[in-house]
């Protein structure tokens, strides 16, 4: 049973280009989220979505950032015209369906660097 | 409200040592409460995580300790191992809606030798 699988693991991108982020859940977990991780710093709620559906994006900047779920594939992250405050840690996690679910089991994330 | 406070920053503990890692919150609405262990240039991993219908629990060296008046619940590392040298995250998450996790700022754990 994989698990939470990211990729690209390491995204360099220069000012002004965009970054996709892929994501794919655990097997059998329907609820993906994103979370932003700037060096020495905690782990920042961004988005929660289900497929086809977004949730919560309170944590998600209103401009240039986007979160897609669809019912085929991965779970992807689009940042456009990307800055150099983009460069961070992003982690996706995933949990099982319903509230009673325990806590999320993370991807090993993609550490974007932007020049 | 959504915020969960994380102390120390960082620690250091020699082995064989006992690691304590404190977290507060002031959501009532919190029922969830993990931690996690992040090795450098790993995603963080569940390592335990407590309900307040409980005050204690334990899986090996483990042990997450919850007060529930206090709106406190700290991590203990018995027997410290350099091995278990990492960055340590609180997290907590509300009983109903939304199931994202809040997480502590996190710390920073060194196990001496």
């Amino acid at each position: 049973n994989a698990g939470v699988m990211q990729n690209p693991r390491h995204l360099v991108r220069r000012r002004g280009q965009e970054a996709r982020l892929r994501c794919s859940p655990m097997k059998g977990h329907s609820h993906v989220y994103w979370y932003r991780q700037l060096p020495e710093e905690g782990l920042k709620f961004m988005v929660y979505l289900q497929k086809e559906n977004i949730i919560d994006e309170s944590g998600m900047p209103k401009e240039r950032f986007s979160a897609e779920f669809p019912k085929e594939g991965p779970s992807i992250l689009r940042i456009q015209q990307v800055v150099r405050g983009d460069s961070a840690a992003y982690f996706c996690a995933s949990s099982p369906e319903g509230p009673q679910g325990g806590g999320y089991t993370f991807g090993s994330g993609t550490r974007l660097t932007v020049v | 409200q959504q915020q969960v406070k994380q102390s120390p920053q960082s620690l250091i503990v020699q082995k064989g040592g006992i690691s304590i890692i404190n977290c507060a919150y002031e959501n009532t609405a919190f029922d969830y409460f993990p931690w996690y262990q992040q090795f450098p240039g790993k995603g963080p991993a569940l390592l335990i995580a407590i309900r307040p219908d409980v005050s204690e629990k334990k899986e090996g060296r483990f042990t997450i300790s919850f007060n529930k008046s206090a709106k406190q619940f700290s991590l203990h590392i018995m027997d410290s191992q350099p091995g278990d040298s990492a960055t340590y995250f609180c997290a907590a998450r509300r009983r109903a809606g939304a199931q994202k996790l809040v997480f502590g700022q996190g710390t920073r754990l060194t196990i001496n030798p």
